[in-house]
């Protein structure tokens, strides 16, 4: 157990409305990540970040913006949702002993 | 650019059937890490194995084996003896550079595997 919690784990949010998602951590990793997990896309990075502040563009940063003010909090915004927006969203860990990836339960957010 | 390719969308066996889960991969780098999760209906996601591009040796776990060639680009999963609990999505997943990048994770489309009795 990596010690990785998602809020909220479901939300319905309406198009052009702001949403926040929030990952939470209690191990103290340096790497964080959000991906999104849609049919026929497998995952695929939103943004990262490599420490308190220090964040970076994944391949669909598009429409999403990210925040790390603290080493156990990661962020994820959408400034104005789109229905191509719904999706689940995984927040991972990079593990301490190599280079593999641990993930929280998941958010899933519907956009109507 | 990195890409994983996972052929084989959805695979139905019989319990107690073997199974082999393709994996193909693309990258510039020289060195790099393979990966393979498993996400069960509940959704939640798995790690179960890491390999890195120097070790090319197989690795057998219980019932699971990888199968890294780097000559080919690929890197099977199998299953042997299959039961109703492996029943899952399978990802293979490709992680950049060793330094720097930022161990981005780049994952294939997943294979649906189905355990029936």
């Amino acid at each position: 157990d990596a010690g990785i919690t998602q809020s909220p784990r479901h939300k319905v949010t309406e198009t052009g409305t702001p949403v926040t998602l929030r990952c939470h951590q209690t191990e103290n990793h340096r790497y964080m990540y959000w991906y999104r997990q849609d049919p026929g896309h497998g995952l695929r990075l939103i943004h990262y970040s490599y420490g308190v502040k220090d964040t970076d563009k994944g391949e669909v940063s598009d429409g999403y913006s990210v925040s790390r003010s603290k080493t156990e909090d990661f962020l994820l915004t959408l400034e104005s949702a789109t229905s191509s927006q719904t999706s689940v969203y995984f927040c991972a860990i990079k593990g301490q002993g190599g280079n593999e990836q641990y993930f929280g339960p998941g958010t899933r957010l519907t956009v109507t | 650019a990195q890409k994983v390719t996972q052929a084989q969308t959805e695979i139905s066996v019989v319990e107690k059937e073997d199974v082999t889960l393709d994996c193909v991969y693309e990258t510039r780098d020289t060195t790099y890490y393979l990966f393979w999760y498993k996400q069960p209906p509940s959704g939640e996601l798995v790690f179960l194995i890491r390999r890195n591009s120097f070790d090319e040796q197989n690795e057998i776990s219980g019932r699971y084996s990888w199968n890294f060639q780097k000559s080919t680009s690929s890197f099977n999963f199998t299953i042997t003896a299959s039961q109703v609990v492996d029943s899952a999505v399978y990802f293979c997943a490709l992680s950049d550079s060793f330094t720097g990048g930022g161990n981005k994770l780049t994952f294939g489309t997943g294979t649906q595997l189905k355990v029936e009795l």
